[in-house]
């Protein structure tokens, strides 16, 4: 069965300050990667997602994540953070299990903390 | 175009006791997902649905079950409810089945 692990469970950074989140997926085979956001008090909301083409792939509000299949990762990059980036991030995985529909397989999260 | 919507948001249920979990998707989606967040297990798929049909199920017990109707709109039933079944159930819903989802807020459910 696939898994995600994202390697930070907490993070805190300062306004302006770049940022990387790790995502590895254990799977191979043709997968579709997603981030998704969770702002305190709102509900998840696609931040960028890869089915092909092109490795790196652009978001909203400024973010791109890059999929390296060798590495079986899908870090979520963003060149410098504003205090309304405070969130939970997730990592999520469709696919590489055998075919037929999947639901998506999660991380655990990532709490990210911006301090102004 | 309406968002995904989840019925009741918040529910206070026992042990024991049956419950029901409406999720209406947004218009023209035919997959509907349903997950289960909890602080430690985090984000859990439980089923998915397209066009009436279960298509694919997660590691849950048969306790959980869900169906879809013509209208793409889905529920979700947890029979015999256990106090480690509280939870966030979340519904997505996606043009086909793979892929983007989208999110609705959830129902909040406290087991007694």
């Amino acid at each position: 069965a696939q898994s995600v692990s994202q390697h930070n469970h907490h993070v805190i950074l300062s306004e302006a300050a770049s940022l990387e989140l790790g995502c590895n997926y254990s799977y191979g085979g043709t997968v579709n990667l997603f981030w998704y956001v969770q702002y305190p008090g709102q509900h998840l909301q696609l931040l960028l997602k890869y089915f092909s083409g092109d490795p790196l792939v652009k978001g909203i509000k400024g973010f791109e994540a890059e999929f390296i299949k060798s590495k079986f990762s899908f870090n979520l990059r963003k060149p410098s953070v504003q205090w309304s980036d405070t969130a939970e991030y997730f990592c999520a995985v469709n696919g590489g299990s055998g075919g037929g529909a999947d639901g998506l397989t999660f991380g655990k999260g990532t709490h990210l903390i911006i301090q102004p | 175009k309406a968002g995904v919507t989840q019925t009741p948001r918040y529910l206070i249920k026992t042990r024991g006791q049956q419950v029901t979990l409406s999720c209406s998707p947004i218009s023209g989606h035919r997959s509907v997902s349903w997950y289960q967040q909890t602080p430690g297990q985090g984000l859990q798929f439980l089923f998915e649905y397209f066009s009436e049909t279960q298509r694919n199920k997660g590691n849950f017990p048969g306790r959980f079950s869900g169906r879809q109707f013509s209208n793409s709109r889905s529920e979700m039933n947890v029979s015999t409810l256990e106090l480690g079944d509280s939870a966030l159930y979340l519904c997505a819903s996606s043009l086909g089945t793979s892929g983007e989802q989208f999110f609705g807020p959830g129902t909040r459910l406290t087991v007694l």
